[in-house]
């Protein structure tokens, strides 16, 4: 069964890099995985497709500073030089054939 | 402008029904497939169905079937999700989304700014 598991909440200070985990459930360990921002009151956003080789792809105007990488099961996104505006809710996503799973969001609070 | 911007949502009794429509934008829509994914108030994205490119193909999240239905009109560049039977854990904002391509289930690449769906007397 396609599980993704995320902590519940993250912070790091203004400025600092942080780095947000998704584990994958176990046997799902070659899957890719996608990366969205849910800023406060708003819509979730794209960031990008993560393979579990560590390779991405980013959405249309996402900066640098959003960064993507893989290690077994462990899908991560490391967002560095952070501003107030990436304060917001973080997902990941999965999919299989016919279903599609998103992970409980991390709430990351910029100090 | 890429964009998708979604319509129809409101205040439904239980039991009731309603029909959601996605007005898409600056891309060739009939090549992508299609998402719906919901959002409870205060809490996660809960993904509720998709749509193939041309309705080859289609599924639901399990716990919906049978009360959604999901369609698209490709010469009108929309996507619809219509609800039946509306409970009050229906009550959400409902999302439209693009599944990146080739595939059917996907990363979702672009979302709507979505519409609230409420249930309740």
């Amino acid at each position: 069964q396609l599980v993704l598991t995320q902590s519940p909440s993250a912070s790091a200070s203004l400025g600092a890099s942080v780095k947000l985990t998704c584990t994958l459930s176990s046997g799902h360990s070659s899957y890719a995985i996608a990366w969205h921002q849910q800023q406060p009151e708003k819509g979730p956003r794209y960031l990008m497709k993560l393979n579990s080789d560590g390779s991405h792809s980013k959405g249309d105007g996402i900066p640098d500073r959003f960064l993507g990488s893989s290690s077994g099961a462990e899908r991560y996104l490391t967002i560095s030089s952070l501003q107030s505006e990436d304060e917001a809710d973080y997902y990941c996503q999965i999919w299989g054939t016919g279903n599609v799973i998103f992970g409980g969001g991390t709430k990351l609070t910029v100090l | 402008e890429v964009q998708l911007v979604e319509s129809g949502g409101g205040l439904v009794k239980p039991g009731g029904s309603l029909r959601l429509s996605c007005a898409a934008s600056g891309f060739t829509f009939s090549s992508y497939s299609m998402s719906w994914v919901r959002q409870a108030p205060g809490k996660g994205l809960e993904w509720v169905s998709c749509i193939s490119s041309r309705t080859q193909y289609i599924y639901y999240a399990d716990s919906l079937k049978g009360r959604f239905t999901i369609s698209r009109d490709n010469t009108k560049n929309s996507l619809y999700l219509q609800m039946n039977s509306l409970r009050a854990e229906d009550t959400a904002v409902y999302y439209c989304a693009r599944v990146i391509k080739p595939v059917v289930t996907g990363a979702l690449d672009l979302w709507g700014l979505g519409t609230l769906v409420t249930v309740s007397s």
